[in-house]
């Protein structure tokens, strides 16, 4: 079955770009969705299909997919963009990523 | 505003059932697709299954861990989505969200979460 790997955790200083990869074999060729998840919140979609951002999603929220990985970049990061972050594809079945904390420091 | 809200949660034996819905307001809930998540104490995210809008037919989808088990169906009429849960296991503890998906002929992005419902299995 696929998988989907994301590190545990990114630590990024304020106010700095913080890249939280997903690998996956050829992953490019597949949409890839982010999701953030504060503390004791619902998930909220900040990424879909790869590159595009809901509405309401701050411009520093970027999304780029190539070859076997996709990457979440958050610039000028914030201490409100402390959160899980997860990715989620299609393949045969809905996969997600197990999730990466990002601290804020 | 857009709003999902889930009810049915609680404390249940192994091998008992349990009906979630999920109640959809703000938009036309019979125009999109909905979608089950779960999560269980302390990890991560779980895809449970996919309903389709009426308008696009095909099968419901679920996931291999609930399959033959769990039940998602739709009243639109009411703009309810339900999941049905039967021979619950300890495994199936967590919160269940319910979600609005932005896809149409299968699982896409989550556009929209409810808070979700608590699902304790135990004896």
């Amino acid at each position: 079955s696929y998988e989907l790997t994301q590190p545990l955790s990114v630590s990024v200083a304020l106010g700095q770009t913080a890249r939280i990869t997903c690998g996956g074999n050829n992953i490019g060729r597949k949409d890839v969705h982010w999701y953030q998840q504060r503390p004791g919140q619902a998930p909220a979609l900040v990424i879909y299909r790869d590159v595009n951002r809901p509405s309401g999603i701050p411009e520093r929220f970027s999304g780029s997919n190539s070859g076997n990985t996709a990457t979440l970049t958050i610039s000028g990061a914030q201490p409100g963009d402390e959160a899980d972050y997860y990715c989620q594809v299609w393949d045969s079945s809905v996969i997600f990523g197990g999730g990466t904390k990002l601290t804020v420091l | 505003e857009v709003q999902l809200v889930e009810s049915g949660g609680g404390l249940v034996q192994p091998g008992r059932s349990l009906r979630l819905a999920c109640r959809g307001s703000g938009y036309t809930f019979g125009n999109y697709a909905m979608t089950w998540v779960r999560q269980a104490p302390g990890k991560g995210l779980e895809w449970v299954g996919y309903i389709r809008n009426k308008g696009y037919g095909g099968p419901i989808e679920y996931a291999a861990s609930v399959k033959g088990r769990f039940t998602i169906s739709r009243d639109d009429s009411k703009n309810i989505a339900y999941l049905d849960m039967n021979s619950l296991r300890i495994e199936d503890t967590g919160m269940y969200y319910c979600t609005r998906d932005s896809g149409t002929t299968g699982p896409a992005a989550s556009e929209v979460w409810g808070q979700g419902t608590m699902v304790t299995v135990s004896s």
